[in-house]
């Protein structure tokens, strides 16, 4: 079946600028992670949903991020006024009811370059 | 959380079994060891989970010695697109539900 789909897989932004970042979870998944990677390290986390809640934003840098998952299907990583340390990968992962299984589905990720 | 310290790098030739052990000194008593794989321009992908001794699948078999201080992800007759980086999780399936990465150790196989 369908994986867990991103868009856009590549984003090149001015310094300043809005970005939007979507992620279409696996269809019935239940909770939902923003993870950010920098150049040649591990994924870090960013914020969680469980259906249509965010339930943990502890990773998010600073209130220039923002997530939604308004219907607890789609979700949007909202960054305002890109910087240069914003450049990274955005990795979206998705995840069936609480089981006893740390796996989580992960999409290809966008690639955001701040300019 | 557990830290969790793996080699950097690693090579290897194919054909050849691979293992690679991640320490995990303070895993706590509900922590879980789990190993993602992730390719370039890909996310991580699962590869295994276990709690004590040995787990195996179609992909890997994982080495958890009765401590469980360590643990080693066993990769058979890798082929050059097991080339990736391989990360070691360790955590409490039912505390809290994010991931946490380290720096995983690049496997590099080659011809």
């Amino acid at each position: 079946g369908a994986g867990v789909s991103q868009s856009p897989r590549y984003k090149v932004a001015k310094r300043g600028q809005d970005v939007a970042l979507r992620c279409d979870p696996i269809s019935g998944h239940v909770s939902l992670f923003w993870y950010q990677q920098a150049l040649g390290q591990g994924p870090e986390f960013l914020t969680y949903f469980q259906n249509e809640a965010q339930l943990d934003k502890s990773g998010l840098p600073s209130d220039r991020f923002f997530a939604e998952r308004p219907e607890g299907s789609v979700s949007t990583l909202k960054i305002q006024r890109t910087q240069q340390e914003d450049s990274a990968v955005y990795l979206c992962a998705s995840r069936q009811r609480e089981t006893a299984s740390y796996e989580q589905y992960f999409g290809p990720g966008t690639r955001l370059t701040v300019t | 959380l557990a830290k969790t310290t793996q080699p950097i790098s690693m090579d290897s030739y194919e054909g050849q079994e691979v293992n690679i052990t991640c320490s995990h000194n303070n895993i706590a008593t509900n922590d879980y060891i789990t190993w993602y794989q992730q390719f370039p321009s890909q996310g991580p992908r699962f590869i295994i989970q276990g709690y004590k001794t040995k787990v195996t699948n179609e992909v890997a078999s994982l080495f958890i010695p009765a401590d469980r201080k360590s643990s080693t992800l066993s990769l058979p007759r890798v082929s050059l697109s097991d080339t990736a980086v391989y990360y070691c999780l360790v955590g409490d399936l039912g505390a809290g539900n994010m991931l946490t990465f380290g720096g995983g150790t690049r496997l590099m196989v080659k011809p």
